[in-house]
């Protein structure tokens, strides 16, 4: 079974630009979360979609949105930039029960 | 404040000895544990899982020992390996969580041969 894909691995952005990240769940997963990962702060939950609907969210400011469709698949959005989104942004998925399985990650360089 | 502490940035250990990860949380409301291993530019990779009802669980070289009156777990390795090598994270989830999982800030683990 295929495991949780992310893609791209790796951005380049500029500061006040803003950028989509793409999450597709293992099949037969409905649950998708977001985790950013920095060497300050460590993972940190970003927000958790399941059926189209965002039923969590983390303490991120409302420059990160997310959505997901109706195949379970999963984008992560940060609009206006900042050096501080420098991160690798992380995206798991699970089924009814607790384990989620993590994406290989994007990292997205901010300049 | 942290929910999730790894008081130990790093272990280091000799090959074929035991490695033991520990991991403190404060919220008496999570009610499942996980650990992950993971190395640089990688996500996550789910090791082994304990629910509260239980206080041991088992899966090959892990086995994690969970004591909740001193909402302690620890993840013993035994016997280590040189492939065993990354950081392990410690996670922690609540009733009603709903997906979101506390995690520690990591142990780095180097298993010398």
């Amino acid at each position: 079974k295929a495991g949780v894909t992310q893609t791209p691995r790796y951005l380049i952005k500029t500061r006040g630009q803003q950028v989509t990240l793409s999450c597709s769940p293992i099949s037969g997963h409905r649950s998708v979360s977001w985790y950013q990962q920095t060497p300050g702060q460590g993972l940190q939950f970003l927000f958790e979609y399941f059926s189209e609907t965002q039923r969590n969210k983390g303490n991120f400011p409302g420059r990160f949105s997310g959505r997901q469709f109706s195949n379970s698949r999963s984008e992560m959005n940060v609009s206006t930039l900042e050096l501080g989104d420098s991160a690798l942004y992380l995206c798991a998925s699970k089924r009814a029960e607790e384990t989620q399985y993590f994406g290989p990650g994007t990292r997205l360089l901010v300049l | 404040d942290q929910q999730v502490k790894q008081n130990s940035p790093s272990l280091s250990v000799q090959e074929g000895r035991i490695s033991i990860l520990n991991c403190d949380y404060t919220n008496s409301m999570f009610d499942y544990f996980l650990w992950y291993k993971k190395y640089p530019a990688e996500g996550p990779t789910f090791l082994i899982s304990i629910s509260s009802i239980k206080d041991k669980n088992e899966d090959g070289r892990f086995t994690v020992f969970l004591n909740k009156s001193a909402k302690h777990l620890s993840l013993h390795i035994v016997p280590s390996q040189p492939g065993d090598s990354a950081v392990y994270f410690c996670a922690a989830s609540g009733w009603g969580s709903q997906g979101n999982l506390i995690f520690g800030k990591g142990t780095k683990l180097s298993v010398k041969p």
